[in-house]
C-alpha cells in the first residue's frame, strides 16, 4: 500500500489567497483526520471523518477553514482567505478502528504551508 | 479528556549510549498508547503501540516501551542510539472517540 498521500508537499501563497490541501487515505480505512503542527501549539486535531461524514470539527480554528470528504478515497482542507498565521505543516492521517490494528493512525508526509 | 505529558523538551545523547524518553498519561481505563517519530521535514512514523497484554512492547528501529499502570507511564527506550535516531518523538493516547491526544514532543539530538 502506498500509505497516506498528501499533496502538495509544499505550498507558498500570499495572504488572502485560497489554499486547498489534498489527502488520499489508505484504502479501506474509514476514519480520516486532519492535523496542524506549529511550533507554538504542537500537533492539533482540526477535524475528523468517519465513512466520509465529519464527526468532530471543533478543532477547526475559524470559518476560514473548511474540510470535505466527497468519497472514501479523497479529502480536502481549504483555507479561504489564507493568513500568515495559518503557516504550518498540515497532516492527514487515516485509521480503521475495531480491527486487529485498532486505533492506529497512519500519517501522510504533510503539507508545509507558508502564507506570506 | 485524556492527556499526555512528555516532561523532557530536549535530550542530547552520545551515539552508542542508551536513550529513555518519558511519557505520562492521564486516563481512567486501560489506554491505547503510541510512540511516533518525526524526522526533520518528514511525517510521523509509528514506532510502537500498546493496547493490552505484555507491558513491554517492541517496536521498529530497535525501540521498546514499557507500560506501567502504577506510574501512568509509557517510557520509550533504546539501548544504543544511532545518529539517525536524531528526531522528534511524540507519545500519544487514543481517546474514546478515536482521536489521538499528543504530547508536546521530545527532540533528541545525537552527538558523535
Amino acid at each position: 500500500d502506498a500509505g497516506v498521500i498528501q499533496s502538495p508537499r509544499h505550498e507558498v501563497t500570499e495572504m488572502g489567497q485560497e489554499v486547498t490541501l489534498r489527502c488520499k487515505p489508505i484504502s479501506g480505512h474509514d476514519y480520516l483526520f486532519w492535523y496542524r503542527q506549529t511550533m507554538m501549539r504542537g500537533l492539533e486535531l482540526l477535524i475528523y471523518f468517519n465513512n466520509n461524514v465529519p464527526i468532530d470539527d471543533s478543532g477547526m480554528p475559524e470559518d476560514r477553514f473548511s474540510a470535505k470528504m466527497p468519497n472514501a478515497s479523497f479529502s480536502t482542507l481549504k483555507i479561504q482567505p489564507s493568513e500568515p498565521r495559518d503557516s504550518a505543516v498540515y497532516f492527514c492521517a487515516s485509521s480503521t478502528p475495531g480491527t486487529g490494528d485498532s486505533d492506529t493512525q497512519y500519517f501522510g508526509p504533510g503539507t508545509r504551508l507558508t502564507v506570506l | 479528556a485524556q492527556s499526555v505529558t512528555q516532561p523532557d523538551i530536549h535530550i542530547t545523547v552520545s551515539e552508542g549510549a542508551s536513550l529513555e524518553l518519558r511519557c505520562n498519561y492521564s486516563y481512567g481505563a486501560t489506554p491505547y498508547l503510541f510512540w511516533y517519530v518525526q524526522s526533520p521535514g518528514q511525517g510521523l512514523q509509528l514506532l510502537l503501540k500498546y493496547f493490552s497484554g505484555d507491558t513491554l512492547v517492541q517496536g521498529i528501529k530497535g525501540f521498546e516501551a514499557e507500560f506501567k499502570r502504577s506510574q501512568s507511564s509509557f517510557n520509550l527506550r533504546k539501548p544504543s542510539v544511532h545518529w539517525s535516531d536524531a528526531a522528534e518523538y511524540f507519545c500519544a493516547v487514543v481517546e474514546p472517540d478515536y482521536k489521538l491526544s499528543f504530547g508536546a514532543g521530545t527532540t533528541v539530538t545525537v552527538r558523535a
